[in-house]
């Protein structure tokens, strides 16, 4: 079953660290991978998605097909980046729909 | 692109009465989708149409819930009667597949409901 895991619920860095916010997924073809981002009590944004390979607030994430990742990554945190981040999977049989993970929350302390 | 729009942003009722949540999607777009979310359950699936067709209702919690679209512009979401059980943040989300690639979904700002 295609299935997308972020083993972490909390993530508390200090402002200025480094972040690597963890995402595998379950999925034989090639997938369609996605993060959003929910700051408090607004709705879900999207942040990247892979086929674009862009850079957003400093963010970036890389496929690894091997490792069946897809690991966010900046490398200065701040602040403002605290917010709980969303993986997705774009479903294999092309309907549209997203499989999300459980969510992990970024806390960037002062 | 006003982007998603729900209605309303807040809602408060009593528990029994019923409850009509609404959205309109980006134009364009032939998916919509409708979640819930909460602090103990997380972001759940509720129903999602194609073409104004609902395609999977299995995360419909109970009768109780029905979903509607009757043109490419707008959605509801029904709760009827309603429990505090219910409350929750509902979001709707559309979405578009361009040349086979899904370019992921837009959200609503949601509706916060609470039956009280």
């Amino acid at each position: 079953a295609q299935r997308v895991t972020q083993p972490e619920k909390l993530l508390s860095v200090f402002k200025g660290a480094p972040v690597e916010l963890k995402c595998n997924y379950s999925y034989s073809g090639s997938p369609e991978l996605f993060w959003y981002v929910q700051y408090s009590r607004q709705r879900l944004q999207l942040l990247l998605r892979h086929i674009s390979r862009e850079s957003i607030k400093g963010f970036t994430a890389d496929l690894n097909k091997g490792e069946t990742s897809f690991h966010l990554k900046k490398p200065f945190a701040q602040e403002e980046d605290s917010a709980m981040y969303y993986c997705a999977l774009g479903s294999p049989s092309n309907t549209g729909k997203l499989i999300f993970g459980q969510g992990t929350t970024l806390q960037v302390k002062p | 692109d006003a982007g998603v729009i729900q209605s309303p942003r807040h809602e408060v009722t009593e528990m029994g009465q019923e409850v009509t949540l609404r959205c309109k999607p980006i134009s364009g777009h032939d998916y919509l989708f409708w979640y819930r979310q909460t602090m103990m359950r997380g972001l759940e699936l509720l129903i999602y149409f194609n073409n104004n067709v609902p395609i999977d209702d299995s995360g419909m919690p109970e009768d109780r819930f029905s979903a509607k679209m009757p043109n490419a512009s707008f959605s509801t979401l029904k709760i009827q009667p309603s429990e505090p059980r219910d409350s929750a943040v509902y979001f709707c989300a559309s979405s578009e597949i361009r040349q086979g690639v899904n370019y992921g979904y837009t959200f609503g700002s949601g509706t916060r409901l609470t039956v009280v």
